[in-house]
């Protein structure tokens, strides 16, 4: 089965620091994992995919994520964050290889940019 | 390349009437999915559809239907409506790479009064 957790529903950062989102995951077959961004009254958009290439995958904005097999996780990283990176993002794993067309999300990760 | 639309954007109900919303996939995408998300229970898979057949569908009661046309839009429906669907309704369809990635339109934003 495919899951994925989500530490932390609320992140706050201030301009210009580090920004690192944890997701973790669980999967019974090789994952691909996604990172979504949400902005309010929006749909998801696609910060940035891994499909078993490399561990290391640099997205849209600036972000990036490594894929740490030993840990099962996929945390998402921005060395610097900027105001406009304020949304909700969402860290999913797809169903497709277990035969299900559809991504399984966590609960979401709000984060809050400070001046 | 267009992304995927959906209509309407917002729109407002009563208890107890139902709602009709339509996807618009990318062109070329064959599988649509839908998913409801509210702020208590997140992104719940609702149902998807592939060559106008359903696929693969959640947990969700049957007042939730959809189907899709030869076209490859998708409507979904929800009859008798409680407060509880006030949601966003979000589409997506699925990329031909084989990653499962989904490309997501900006949703329907339904309220139920």
């Amino acid at each position: 089965a495919q899951s994925v957790t989500q530490l932390g529903s609320h992140v706050s950062v201030s301009e210009g620091a580090l920004v690192l989102l944890r997701c973790n995951y669980s999967s019974s077959v090789p994952p691909y994992l996604f990172w979504y961004v949400q902005y309010p009254n929006q749909g998801l958009q696609l910060l940035l995919k891994y499909t078993s290439a490399a561990t290391l995958v640099k997205g849209i904005n600036g972000f990036e994520a490594e894929f740490k097999k030993s840990e099962t996780s996929f945390h998402l990283t921005k060395p610097s964050a900027h105001m406009s990176d304020a949304a909700e993002y969402f860290c999913a794993v797809s169903g497709l290889l277990a035969g299900a067309n559809n991504l399984f999300f966590g609960t979401g990760t709000r984060l809050t940019v400070i001046p | 390349k267009a992304g995927v639309t959906q209509t309407p954007r917002y729109l407002i109900k009563t208890r107890g009437q139902q709602v009709t919303l339509s996807c618009s996939p990318i062109s070329g995408h064959r599988s649509v999915s839908w998913y409801q998300q509210t702020p208590g229970q997140g992104l719940q898979f609702l149902f998807e559809y592939f060559s106008e057949t359903q696929r693969n569908k959640g947990n969700f009661p049957g007042r939730f239907s959809g189907r899709q046309f030869s076209n490859s839009r998708s409507e979904m429906n929800v009859s008798t409506l409680e407060l509880g669907d006030s949601a966003l309704y979000l589409c997506a369809s699925l990329t031909s790479d084989n990653t499962g990635e989904l490309f997501f339109g900006e949703g329907s934003r339904l309220t139920v009064l």
